[in-house]
């Protein structure tokens, strides 16, 4: 029930395209869904996160669109970018047990020039 | 704002030893850090949680002796990797989570990972 849930493994989008990222979770205590963004070698950056009281949250070319009845939230990267191409990771937590967050499997996006 | 760092960024050790790996938050205090371990191309795996000036809770299979982690003030955790042995080669990063209103409490800043190569 801890789970979440991650896919596509790998992506790949052509330039000016758009990127889309799935996740899906059992918990129904999480209430906290930030999405990270990770190049080689470097620490995850948190790119953007959403609440259950919204269904959507854009920020500039990212969106996350979340729907709580199918436990299912995805972040769409419009008009990708070669300097998109990273690893994406959805996150989620529950305010109990120390918010920790469970991560989702990752994707790895290639944006082609 | 919402800066972690951690030193250092990557260490190679021979088997046997210790290593300590720090993890600051620069400009905000954090009563909560996170430790992590990542290995290549693989989502990230929480090794323990840490709060300042209480001993550290870790996950089901962290062997706590073998990763002690302090958390010695608002600012600062360690990790120190003891006895190291080739197995413990790994990229490890830390979180930490805000503690006051200047920033969102749910929101975990992730430090830029350190490279643990044991020979």
């Amino acid at each position: 029930q801890q789970q979440v849930k991650q896919s596509p493994q790998s992506l790949i989008v052509q330039k000016g395209g758009i990127s889309i990222i799935n996740c899906a979770y059992e918990n129904t205590a999480f209430d906290y869904f930030p999405w990270y963004q990770q190049f080689p070698g470097k620490g995850p950056a948190l790119l953007i996160a959403i609440r259950p009281d919204v269904s959507e949250k854009k920020e500039g070319r990212f969106t996350i669109s979340f729907n709580k009845s199918a436990k299912q939230f995805s972040l769409h990267i419009m008009d990708s970018q070669p300097g998109d191409s990273a690893t994406y990771f959805c996150a989620a937590s529950a305010r109990t047990g120390f918010q920790k967050l469970v991560f989702g499997t990752g994707t790895r996006l290639l944006v082609s020039p | 704002g919402a800066v972690v760092s951690q030193h250092p960024s990557r260490v190679i050790c021979k088997s046997g030893t210790s290593v300590k790996i720090e993890c600051r938050s620069l400009d905000f205090q954090a009563t909560t850090m996170f430790w992590y371990r990542q290995f290549p191309k693989k989502s990230l795996m929480l090794m323990a949680t840490s709060n300042e000036g209480s001993k550290a809770t870790y996950e089901q299979g962290v062997e706590k002796d073998k990763f002690l982690i302090n958390h010695a003030s608002l600012t600062l955790s360690t990790l120190t990797v003891t006895s190291a042995h080739p197995e413990d080669s790994s990229f490890y990063i830390c979180s930490a989570r805000s503690s006051w209103t200047t920033a969102s409490t749910d929101t975990q800043y992730f430090g830029p990972g350190t490279r643990l190569t044991v020979l």
